[in-house]
């Protein structure tokens, strides 16, 4: 079966700091990693996914994810945050068994303070 | 990518009573979700809305609490049944366009319930 940790449950910064959140999976299998961002009040939108070729992903808004399969690691980064950023983030896995069926980390509270 | 509208966007129930949610999509898609998400807490999936047959549960949940229809491949129903507090969460509908989506997944808005 496959298990998300996402090792912390709160990163405060300040505005145009650079900011990772780290993420890491364990699975029996190969699997597809993704990054979701909730803003409050709303529902998840996708910020990038890692199915395979290059191990570096970029997504929406200037964040980016390496895959790292060694250390089964898919750790999300933005080398400057916005305000804007504020939200919750959530890591996900779906396995290739299964290729649909997400499993969600605990999440990750970013706060960008000025 | 398309719309996905979940209706209604909030509630406050009754302890005891039901509530139906549903969930639009304006196009065709392979496979409709339901998760939940407790106060503070992450994501964890309810079942899995089957086209035509009855949906497929995760373990801890059950069709009696949590009937789903799925009539056609743009619409999907959630009904939690006999509301206690502790069903107080958001519900929120996911959709993978085809079956090479990989769990490329899209959510709806959620639906906030409390259960008083």
């Amino acid at each position: 079966a496959q298990s998300v940790t996402q090792l912390d449950s709160q990163v405060p910064v300040f505005e145009e700091a650079p900011v990772e959140l780290r993420c890491n999976y364990s699975s029996s299998v190969s699997v597809y990693l993704f990054w979701y961002v909730q803003y409050p009040n709303q529902g998840l939108q996708l910020l990038l996914k890692y199915l395979s070729g290059s191990t570096l992903v970029k997504g929406i808004n200037g964040f980016e994810a390496e895959f790292n399969k060694s250390q089964t690691s898919f750790h999300l980064r933005k080398p400057s945050v916005h305000i804007s950023d504020t939200a919750e983030y959530f890591c996900a896995v779906s396995e290739g068994t299964s290729g649909s069926r997400l499993t969600f980390g605990e999440g990750t509270q970013l706060t960008v303070n000025p | 990518s398309a719309v996905i509208s979940q209706k209604p966007s909030r509630d406050i129930c009754q302890r005891g009573t039901s509530l139906t949610i549903q969930c639009q999509v304006d196009s065709q898609v392979t496979m409709m979700f339901w998760y939940r998400q407790q106060p503070g807490q992450s994501l964890t999936l309810i079942a899995t809305a089957n086209q035509g047959s009855e949906a497929t549960y995760e373990s801890g949940f059950v069709i009696d609490k949590f009937p789903i229809s799925r009539p056609n491949l743009t619409f999907s129903t959630l009904t939690v049944s006999n509301m206690s507090p502790e069903d107080s969460s958001i519900y929120l509908c996911s959709v993978l366009w085809d079956s090479r989506s990989h769990g490329e997944a899209f959510f709806g808005q959620g639906t906030r319930l409390t259960v008083v």
